[in-house]
């Protein structure tokens, strides 16, 4: 079955400490998203990548950072920079005229 | 800078009632809306994709209607079940692959 896949579904972060959240795609979609979702907020843009090997900032990207070296993939790295990271991640990915497909998420939790 | 809000926060209607859902966006300048619903802990589903160039698309009980020059589009539910319920969002996607404005969704309860 096509569609996104992220891991972990729940992930604890300890105070200073790097992360990565993984997101595959087999959609063959160009356009790959990372958004942040908050309670009782809507979702923000941290990164989007519009094709392998290039990516943009998207509105609160301070503290995250990105890759793109495969179609299929695009993690995102939850720094120690990021000073308040417990909040819920969405993969998306789209390609152009279709909906836009997400992930089922990553809770993460600073302990 | 775009921005996109949705009407009511929250709405809790009897099994069966047809019922209204209200999106609005500041820049008609958008490459198409989507509504999508999310449950509880769970991603996104896309629903409807309305490209700028409709006015409204179908899916079962789902009717969605853009109206771009007034920056509204509506998701119309008929004969709401109890499955109905969750979280449902608008989006609007500004340039194909570049970012999708999301609106702070409407929880739905339908009651049995």
């Amino acid at each position: 079955d096509g569609g996104i896949t992220q891991s972990p579904k729940y992930l604890f972060r300890k105070e200073g400490q790097n992360v990565t959240l993984s997101c595959e795609q087999n959609l063959n979609h160009d356009a790959m998203y990372w958004y942040r979702q908050d309670p009782g907020q809507g979702l923000r843009l941290i990164y989007y990548s519009q094709i392998v090997n290039d990516f943009q900032k998207g509105d609160i990207a301070e503290g995250y950072s990105v890759s793109r070296e495969k179609k299929e993939s695009f993690p995102l790295t939850v720094t120690s920079a990021q000073k308040n990271p417990t909040a819920f991640y969405l993969c998306a990915s789209s390609v152009q005229g279709l909906s836009a497909f997400f992930g089922q998420g990553t809770r993460l939790t600073v302990v | 800078k775009q921005e996109v809000t949705q009407i009511p926060a929250a709405l809790s209607v009897p099994e069966g009632e047809n019922l209204v859902l209200n999106c609005s966006f500041t820049d008609s300048a958008i490459y198409n809306l989507q509504w999508f619903r999310q449950d509880p802990g769970k991603g996104l589903t896309s629903l409807l994709l309305i490209q700028s160039s409709q006015r409204e698309q179908t899916s079962g009980r789902l009717n969605a209607s853009l109206d771009k020059s007034s920056g509204r589009s509506t998701l119309y539910i008929a004969a709401s079940q109890p499955g109905d319920s969750a979280t449902y969002l608008c989006a609007v996607e500004v340039n194909y692959g570049q970012n999708f404005v999301f609106g702070p969704g409407t929880r739905l309860s339908v009651l049995p």
